[in-house]
Parts: C-alpha cells; sequence; structure tokens
C-alpha cells in the first residue's frame, strides 16, 4: 500500500551496528505497529503507538527501541543488531476505533535487513 | 499463545478449483481477520467478521467462524493463478491484550 511507506527497502549490517528503520503515512491513522516476520513464525509484534504519547511494547520488545516522532512517522531502532534479528520488518497502521474492536491494519511494504 | 494456527500449512490447486483454509485459536475474540501476503510484500486486508457474525462474504471469498470451537475458515471459489499467495488468519482478543495475533499462514499456489 503506496500510503504506508518504510525505508529503507533492504539493508545489510553486522553485528553491534545501530539500524535504524522508518515507517510514514499519509492515511492520517493514529495507531501505527512495528513487525517482524521469521519464516514459518507468522507476524510477531515488536512495538505498537496509539498516538505520539503512547508507546507499548509487543511481544518481542527486547533490543528494539521506537520512537513516534509524529503522528505519520513510526522509526524501530536495533541499538546493538545481531544475526538472530535477521527477519523481514513491517509497519502497519490503523484507524482510531472505540472500545475494543480493533479495525484492519495498512501494511507497508516491508524491510528485508540482514544482520552479518 | 493466542497465536492461531492455519491449516493446511500449504495447499497446491488447479485453477478454477476451490481453496479451503482453515484457522484455529485458543481465547475469546472480537474479531478474527483474514490477509492475504505476495510473496516478500506487505500484507493485505480481506475481510473482517466479528464474533457475533457467522458467515461473511466479500467477491469470491466466503469466511465462517464458529466460535464455539474457536474456528474460522476462507473459502476462496474459481480460484486464479493471481491468487497464490501466503493467507494468514488475524485474531483481535475480547479482553486482554491490545493488538492482533497473526497465525502462521497458509502457503496456496494455484497451477494455471
Amino acid at each position: 500500500d503506496a500510503d504506508v511507506t518504510q525505508t529503507p527497502r533492504n539493508r545489510i549490517t553486522k553485528t553491534g551496528k545501530r539500524i535504524m528503520l522508518e515507517c510514514s503515512q499519509t492515511k492520517g491513522h493514529d495507531r501505527m505497529y512495528w513487525y517482524r516476520q521469521d519464516p514459518g513464525l507468522g507476524l510477531r509484534l515488536i512495538y505498537y503507538s496509539f498516538d505520539v504519547k503512547d508507546i507499548n511494547k509487543g511481544e518481542i520488545s527486547d533490543g528494539y527501541s521506537v520512537s513516534r516522532q509524529a503522528q505519520a512517522k513510526f522509526s524501530l531502532s536495533l541499538e546493538s543488531a545481531i544475526p538472530n534479528q535477521t527477519a523481514l520488518y513491517f509497519c502497519a497502521t490503523s484507524d482510531r476505533t472505540s472500545g475494543r474492536s480493533w479495525n484492519e491494519q495498512f501494511f507497508g511494504p516491508g524491510t528485508r535487513l540482514t544482520v552479518l | 499463545s493466542q497465536q492461531g494456527e492455519e491449516d493446511p500449512q500449504a495447499l497446491s490447486i488447479q485453477e478454477g478449483e476451490n481453496a479451503t483454509m482453515n484457522c484455529s485459536y485458543k481465547t475469546s475474540i472480537n474479531n478474527l481477520q483474514w490477509y492475504r501476503q505476495n510473496s516478500g510484500r506487505g500484507l493485505v486486508h480481506l475481510i473482517l467478521i466479528r464474533s457475533n457474525e457467522r458467515e461473511k462474504h466479500s467477491g469470491r471469498l466466503r469466511v465462517t467462524l464458529d466460535t464455539s470451537k474457536k474456528s474460522s475458515s476462507l473459502l476462496i471459489t474459481a480460484s486464479r493463478a493471481a491468487d497464490t499467495a501466503s493467507y494468514f488468519c488475524a485474531t483481535a482478543l475480547e479482553t486482554g491484550a491490545n493488538n492482533l495475533f497473526f497465525g502462521t499462514g497458509t502457503r496456496l499456489t494455484v497451477i494455471p
């Protein structure tokens, strides 16, 4: 979906390096998410944010940090990359919803990260 | 883990046939969603079914939900080669965690 963009699309780095993955959206959504996808494991949530001042850890947040610089921007950082963080990373957005009903999510094209 | 499990893991059919994929989950849900992923690309939302719904249609897609069995199925009728992709179910819990839980996916191959 062109409304959700991720940079870079591919990145190869070395163990110990700090890496930042960026996500921008033009959908006007409040909620943004970072997932990683590994073969055979589906998608796992790393962090999510309901607005600029609200950041929450997901299922696998260790080794990652995030920054919500603006409503439209949500960055994921690997402070000291390690080989088992090699994966496909996706950013997603969703619209505000009332109560506990969860709306559909819109995904970016993904960033393929390789840590050597 | 609430993570859904799709069955089968892989499915290969001839163009024109129907494809059925199943999803099972563990705890009460608010809704269940199906997504499609072309190889190495982002996921695309297909359909959402709420816990009080039993069946939903969208074009060639038919989704059923059986909350008593904690399972859902996705049927793609009259499949096309372009339907080749991975399909994931995702559950939104009734209470608790504020995120979707994705299954491991079914890889569908439609042979022309």
